[in-house]
């Protein structure tokens, strides 16, 4: 199984509601992004998780609040979004954050959440 | 650090011309290369990579790369292009340890009939 799966597919919101992005891989990767992308352009890292453990925060606003259940498993919660937060929001997995040998960084992109917020 | 320059922002090609979308980095340290598609729509996939060996690098749908460490460009070819392969794509740069990837602009190409 190749594939990072992600819901919703579509997610609308209105600025005072709490609601949460899920993000499933079954590869065995220890390593998982949150990356947010504005229309043409190329994605943004938000956050990097390496072994469960929140690795890279791209000083990220507080209403957004990643969470690493288990290492198959990333969610995004969101918390008084503003109408600039609208955006595709993809996440990605990877074999390890450093590791060696054949694959490198080389990462593995779901199909992203579209969320608009109102 | 690491930084991508992708040359292009826009391609527009005829179908069944050949096309090349150019790609620059710049990193201290021994680098991997990535270039990936975006269909509108959807998330990012993988067309190919460079981590070491070959320079000439072969991906999926018949696309090419070619690593130039002396010029630090990584630009992507295919000699003969399909209306399919209308969509954005973004070239990659990770350093070993680096714990992340910085991605370009995006380049789109727009194929023609």
């Amino acid at each position: 199984d190749t594939e990072v799966t992600q819901t919703p597919k579509h997610l609308v919101m209105g600025m005072t509601n709490k609601k949460s992005l899920k993000c499933e891989q079954h590869m065995g990767h220890r390593a998982m992004y949150w990356y947010k992308q504005k229309a043409k352009k190329p994605p943004e890292l938000m956050f990097v998780y390496s072994y469960e453990k929140l690795s890279i925060n791209e000083s990220v606003p507080s209403r957004f609040s990643p969470e690493c259940p288990n290492s198959s498993l990333l969610n995004l919660h969101l918390h008084a979004l503003q109408p600039e937060d609208s955006a595709l929001y993809l996440c990605a997995s990877s074999q390890g954050v450093g590791t060696s040998g054949s694959r490198g960084d080389e990462q593995f992109f779901g199909p992203g959440t579209r969320l608009t917020v109102l | 650090a690491q930084s991508v320059t992708q040359l292009d922002s826009q391609v527009p090609v005829f179908e069944e011309a050949p096309v090349e979308l150019r790609c620059n980095y710049s990193s201290s340290v021994s680098v991997y290369l990535f270039w990936y598609v975006q269909y509108p729509n959807q998330g990012l996939q993988l067309l190919l990579k460079y981590l070491s060996g070959s320079t000439l690098v072969k991906g999926i749908n018949g696309f090419e790369a070619e690593f130039n460490k002396s010029q630090t460009s990584f630009h992507l070819r295919k000699p003969s292009v399909h209306i399919s392969d209308t969509a954005e794509y973004f070239c990659a740069v990770s350093s070993y340890g680096a714990g992340k990837s910085t991605f370009g602009d995006g380049t789109t190409l727009t194929v023609k009939p």
